[in-house]
């Protein structure tokens, strides 16, 4: 099993640009996560889902989009890049909700300028 | 909503030493706390866990306890080894789909 698994690993974008960052889990998870870490801010919850065609918002979800169209699958779309989104972005899954081990990805490094 | 908060947010010990880091919640329905750690570069992994209904719970060097009524845990590691550095991160949940994680403490163990 490879787990979770996330690409680009590092990306630098312009302002106003937009991108995705893609997300696979091969552990038929049914909920996934995507966080952002900032220095010093511990980890925040972007957006998750509790299974294929289903989103929610986490702690910080303005700026970007997620679909969940498959189990395997949890992109994540910023539009409209800003500084602000300079961060590093891990995407995680578990077989159930909160109280179930978190199994994260390797991260994205991006950076905005 | 839940909020954690952690402390503190960089520690220093000795190899061979203890460390304690501790965290503080604040919505008394929560019932799950876990404790993540992160090497320099690595994706975060699950080192431990605790469940409201438990005051202790240990694994080998590590240990986690819960003060339900201070509505605060800790993470206990003792005889500290140069492996052990590293960021050390709480979270709490109330039974929902959600994690809410601490800042972090950077652990760093001198040989």
């Amino acid at each position: 099993n490879a787990g979770v698994t996330q690409t680009p690993k590092f990306r630098i974008l312009k302002i106003g640009q937009s991108m995705t960052l893609q997300c696979t889990q091969d552990m038929n998870h049914n909920y996934m996560y995507w966080y952002r870490q900032d220095p010093g801010m511990g980890l925040k919850l972007i957006y998750y889902s509790v299974g294929a065609g289903i989103t929610d918002k986490g702690e910080v979800p303005n700026g970007y989009n997620v679909s969940r169209s498959t189990t395997e699958d949890f992109p994540l779309r910023l539009e409209l890049a800003a500084p602000s989104q300079t961060s590093v972005y891990f995407c995680a899954s578990s077989y159930g909700p909160a109280r179930y081990e978190q199994y994260f990805g390797p991260g994205t490094r991006l950076t905005v300028t | 909503g839940e909020n954690v908060e952690q402390h503190p947010s960089t520690l220093s010990v000795q190899e061979g030493d203890s460390a304690v880091i501790k965290c503080t919640y604040s919505d008394s329905a929560s019932n799950y706390f876990p404790w993540y750690k992160q090497e320099l570069g690595k994706r975060p992994q699950l080192i431990i866990d605790i469940r409201s209904n438990v005051g202790e719970k240990k694994d080998q060097r590590i240990a986690v306890t819960l003060n339900k009524t201070a509505k605060h845990f800790s993470l206990h590691i003792t005889e500290t080894q140069p492996e052990d550095s590293a960021v050390y991160f709480c979270a709490a949940s109330m039974d929902t789909d959600k994690l809410i994680f601490g800042t972090g403490t950077r652990l760093q163990v001198f040989p």
